[in-house]
């Protein structure tokens, strides 16, 4: 299996509503990756966990809730969002943190927050 | 931090003809230069990517070559089909952390 797989593909969530985001790799990676994509715009970082540990959040505000319960999975839960939180979600997975390979991504969950 | 640009931003050009993009970074640390493609509403996918111990590399069509003294790196696409037409990043990270910066992205059209 040499794919990164997100569930859902397109998302749409109320304010109020609370909703989570997955992700699977059964490459052996330990470095797994959320990224923000806007429309034409590059992919932005938000978090990094490696060896399902959390070592990189950059800024992220705590309406975003990451979680990565094993090697092969990881969430991101989602609390009362804004729309301007509406996006492209990108996972991806390498093979460590640390070491530079190449990521493997998945092909992202379409948010939009009405 | 590191800073990625990316140009040019659009580049058009008929099939058969070279597409070259081009890309600079800040951060000296930096030692990892992939580059992906992303077909509109797909995922960015690894086309090729350099180490900073090599000046060039090529596999068929692609060739990225880096000039780590002048912090630039570029990808060179020849004999250009309509199926190269996509968004191509840039990226560099360094051992510290594998952390992706991007540049803003080269949107490619092949006109048949």
């Amino acid at each position: 299996d040499t794919e990164v797989t997100q569930t859902p593909k397109h998302l749409v969530m109320g304010m109020t509503n609370k909703k989570s985001l997955k992700c699977e790799q059964h490459m052996g990676h330990r470095a797994m990756y959320w990224y923000k994509q806007k429309a034409k715009k590059p992919p932005e970082l938000m978090f990094v966990y490696s060896y399902e540990k959390l070592s990189i959040n950059e800024s992220v505000p705590s309406r975003f809730s990451p979680e990565c319960p094993n090697s092969s999975l990881l969430n991101l839960h989602l609390h009362a969002l804004q729309p301007e939180d509406s996006a492209l979600y990108l996972c991806a997975s390498s093979l460590r943190q640390g070491t530079n390979y190449g990521y493997t991504f998945g092909s992202g969950t379409r948010l939009t927050v009405v | 931090g590191e800073n990625v640009e990316q140009h040019p931003s659009t580049l058009s050009v008929q099939e058969g003809d070279s597409a070259v993009i081009k890309c600079t970074y800040s951060d000296s640390a930096s030692n990892y230069f992939p580059w992906y493609k992303q077909e509109l509403g797909k995922r960015p996918q690894l086309i090729i990517d350099i180490r900073s111990n090599v000046g060039e590399k090529k596999d068929q069509r692609i060739a990225v070559t880096l000039n780590k003294t002048a912090k630039h790196f570029s990808l060179h696409i020849t004999e250009t089909q309509p199926e190269d037409s996509a968004v191509y990043f840039c990226a560099a990270s360094n051992n510290a952390g594998n952390m992706l910066t991007f540049g803003g992205g080269t949107r490619l059209m092949v006109k048949p």
